[in-house]
């Protein structure tokens, strides 16, 4: 099965670009990803999917400034000009079929916090 | 407007039983996949399950962890899908969100939180 591996935290200046990383195990480095924000408190909210060709399918409502892209087994959500608003928990997962069984994987979760 | 409200959540002893609800509006709830997923506290999403649609003949699926015990189902003339969760153990304690499944989730409920405690 896929392994999702997120670094638990990240830290960066209000306004400033970040890029988030979520790493798949190396025999799934072609999967496509899902990024979901959680604010605190909050349910998870669907950002953006990132293929393994750095292409990228968001959801609705989300703003410019969030961008994927991919490099090998990472997949990347960056932010520019980061907001207060952004600081949330950041969830990567995937969705497959492997010898007929559906299952979903999820990482760890990456807590950003915006100084 | 899309929602999706869980109830049904609460206390109940290792071993117990219960039965969660998802009520979902502002979409055609009969034509679209629902996934079960758990967060226990502080702690990442961990994906409990899946219910296609009648065009999908209720296909289900369920992760390892909850295979044999949970059972997933729905009654489209309601807008409501269920987990039925039986052979509670206290691994099982999280906040239970139902979320609508197409090509990623992107609707999701508020959550229902799950305490399995003697």
């Amino acid at each position: 099965l896929p392994v999702l591996t997120q670094p638990p935290s990240a830290s960066a200046l209000l306004g400033a670009s970040i890029k988030l990383t979520c790493t798949l195990s190396s025999e799934h480095s072609t999967y496509t990803i899902e990024w979901y924000q959680q604010r605190p408190g909050g349910s998870p909210q669907y950002i953006m999917k990132v293929r393994s060709d750095g292409s990228h399918s968001k959801g609705d409502g989300i703003p410019d400034r969030f961008m994927g892209s991919s490099s090998g087994a990472d997949r990347y959500l960056t932010f520019s000009n980061l907001q207060s608003d952004d600081e949330a928990e950041y969830h990567c997962g995937e969705s497959h079929t492997i010898d007929g069984q559906v299952g979903v994987v999820f990482g760890g979760g990456t807590k950003l916090t915006v100084l | 407007e899309v929602q999706l409200v869980e109830s049904g959540g609460g206390l109940v002893q290792p071993g117990g039983s219960l039965k969660l609800s998802c009520a979902a509006s502002g979409f055609t709830f009969s034509d679209s996949t629902m996934d079960w997923v758990r967060q226990a506290s502080g702690k990442g999403l961990e994906w409990v399950g899946r219910i296609r649609s009648k065009a999908n003949n209720y296909a289900t699926a369920y992760a390892a962890s909850v295979r044999g015990r949970f059972t997933i189902s729905r009654d489209d003339s309601k807008n409501t899908a269920y987990l039925q969760m039986n052979s509670l153990k206290t691994e099982d304690t999280a906040l239970y969100y139902c979320t609508r499944r197409d090509g990623a989730f992107d609707y999701w409920g508020q959550g229902t939180l799950v305490t399995v405690s003697s």
